[in-house]
C-alpha cells in the first residue's frame, strides 16, 4: 500500500514556541492531505484539509491562525503549531488518500508535549 | 455534517470467539465506510472497507456488512486471536472530498 511519513515522531517544547510537523507521501502524489488531532483514549478529530496550491480548509472550532498549514508540493504538507501551549499537547496525525481512490493512509503520527 | 456513532466502547472476548462492532451514520449521502485498527501509540491501519454499492465484504477472519436503509454497518472478527487486541475505529465519508468522520472507537481485548 501507499506510504505516508511524518517528521518528527515526537517533540517536546516550551510554552510559547512554534512547532512544525511535516507529512510526506512517499510513493504517490497527494493533492489533498488531512490533519487530525487525537487526545489520549479518544478518537481522531479532523482539524483541516490541506490542499496543494491553495488555502487549507479548517473544521469548525479550529483556529487557522494557530494551526498554519502549507501544502507546498504534491508530496508534502506541513502543520505549524504557533505559540504552543500545554493544552496543544496531543498526537497529531496526517493522512492522504491514495491516487484516485478513497482509501486513506495515515502517517505514523507526531506526539507533541508542550511544557 | 456526518455523525458516526460506534458501539460498544469496550469489548472483551475469549480467544477463538467472535467480536462484533456496530456503527451508525447520519448522512444518507455517505458512500464509503472504512475500518481502522490502531495499536497503542501507532498509526491507524486500514483493515477493511466497503462502499455503498456492496452489502457485505469479507477478508479472511474479517468481514463488514452494510445496511444502507438503516444506515448502519458492522465489523465482524471471527476466531479472535490475542494480536487482534487493539482499538478499532469505524468511519464514513461522502462523495469525492475524502473527508472521514470517525466513530469514538472500540477497545477490543482478546483474553488468552
Amino acid at each position: 500500500g501507499a506510504v505516508v511519513s511524518q517528521h518528527p515522531s515526537w517533540v517536546i517544547c516550551k510554552s510559547g514556541t512554534s512547532v512544525k510537523i511535516e507529512c510526506r507521501s512517499l510513493d504517490f502524489q497527494a493533492t489533498t492531505m488531512f490533519w487530525y488531532r487525537q487526545f489520549p483514549k479518544q478518537s481522531l478529530m479532523l482539524m483541516a484539509t490541506s490542499n496543494e496550491g491553495s488555502k487549507a480548509t479548517y473544521e469548525q472550532g479550529v483556529e487557522k491562525d494557530k494551526f498554519l498549514i502549507n501544502h507546498a508540493s504534491l508530496t508534502l504538507s506541513t502543520l505549524t503549531v504557533t505559540s504552543a501551549h500545554p493544552e496543544d499537547s496531543s498526537f497529531y496525525i496526517c493522512s492522504a488518500p491514495s491516487t484516485g481512490a478513497e482509501t486513506q493512509y495515515f502517517g505514523p503520527g507526531t506526539r507533541l508535549l508542550v511544557l | 455534517g456526518e455523525n458516526v456513532e460506534q458501539h460498544p466502547s469496550t469489548l472483551s472476548v475469549q480467544e477463538g470467539d467472535s467480536a462484533v462492532i456496530k456503527c451508525t451514520y447520519s448522512d444518507s449521502a455517505s458512500n464509503y465506510f472504512p475500518w481502522y485498527k490502531q495499536e497503542l501509540g501507532k498509526r491507524p491501519q486500514l483493515i477493511i472497507d466497503i462502499r455503498s454499492n456492496v452489502g457485505e465484504k469479507k477478508d479472511q477472519r474479517i468481514a463488514v456488512t452494510l445496511n444502507k436503509t438503516a444506515k448502519h454497518f458492522s465489523l465482524h472478527i471471527t476466531e479472535t486471536q490475542p494480536e487482534d487486541s487493539a482499538v478499532y475505529f469505524c468511519a464514513a465519508s461522502i462523495g469525492n472530498d475524502y473527508k472521514l468522520s470517525f466513530g469514538a472507537g472500540t477497545t477490543v481485548t482478546v483474553r488468552a
